[in-house]
């Protein structure tokens, strides 16, 4: 089965420490993609990467990183500068639109909840 | 800023109507337009997408888009209680432009 997968499920953090969340997918899709979503709000863009080896800043980037090694996994780091962390986070990935075609719809994971103990 | 736009509801519909959700956005260059459903603590699921103006069906589903209005619609017939969710519009606007999404509106279909 194609799809995107996201662990921890559930995810506690205690203060001032770094937690790392996973996506993978086999999709073989080249963007991926992280948001956030709080409670009643919408999805807010953390971190994208359009290819291997490169990702850039979303909206609300500030206190957290990625990395993309490779095509199929894009690691979320939430350090300790990010000083309010509990959200639930949203994998996500899409086509290349420059290689792949197709209109950059997105497919996501299942999510992971964090929360700050 | 590019702006999406959704009444927060919640639409209150009895079962077996028609629900009509509303997005409007901001930007014109816009090219291409979906429809995710949130069930309360899940993911969003791709239910519809559209990029040309008109209609587009699929199934109990329609998706309508006027591009001079800045105006897409989702309209869900034969709503059931199953359909009961957050429905969230989102918008590209093309090239290595991100996709914008709104904050959803809330479908509550009564039985």
């Amino acid at each position: 089965d194609g799809g995107i997968t996201q662990s921890p499920k559930y995810l506690f953090r205690k203060e001032g420490q770094n937690v790392t969340l996973s996506c993978e997918q086999n999709l073989n899709h080249d963007a991926m993609y992280w948001y956030r979503q709080d409670p009643g709000q919408g999805l807010r863009l953390i971190y994208y990467s359009q290819i291997v080896n490169d990702f850039q800043k979303g909206d609300i980037a500030e206190g957290y990183s990625v990395s993309r090694e490779k095509k199929e996994s894009f690691p979320l780091t939430v350090t300790s500068a990010q000083k309010n962390p509990t959200a639930f986070y949203l994998c996500a990935s899409s086509i290349n639109i420059r290689t792949g075609g197709g209109y950059n719809e997105q497919f996501f994971g299942p999510g992971t909840r964090l929360t700050v103990l | 800023q590019k702006e999406v736009e959704q009444n927060s509801g919640p639409l209150s519909v009895p079962e077996g109507a028609i629900a009509s959700l509303n997005c409007t956005y901001s930007d014109r260059g816009s090219q291409s337009f979906f429809w995710y459903r949130q069930y309360s603590g899940k993911s969003p699921e791709l239910i519809m997408f559209i990029y040309s103006n008109g209609d587009k069906e699929d199934g109990r589903f329609t998706a309508q888009l006027n591009k001079a209005s800045q105006y897409v619609s989702l309209l869900i017939r034969d709503s059931q209680p199953s359909d009961s969710a957050t429905y969230l519009c989102a918008v590209y606007s093309g090239g290595y432009q991100k996709v914008t999404f709104g904050t959803g509106t809330k479908l509550q279909v009564i039985p």
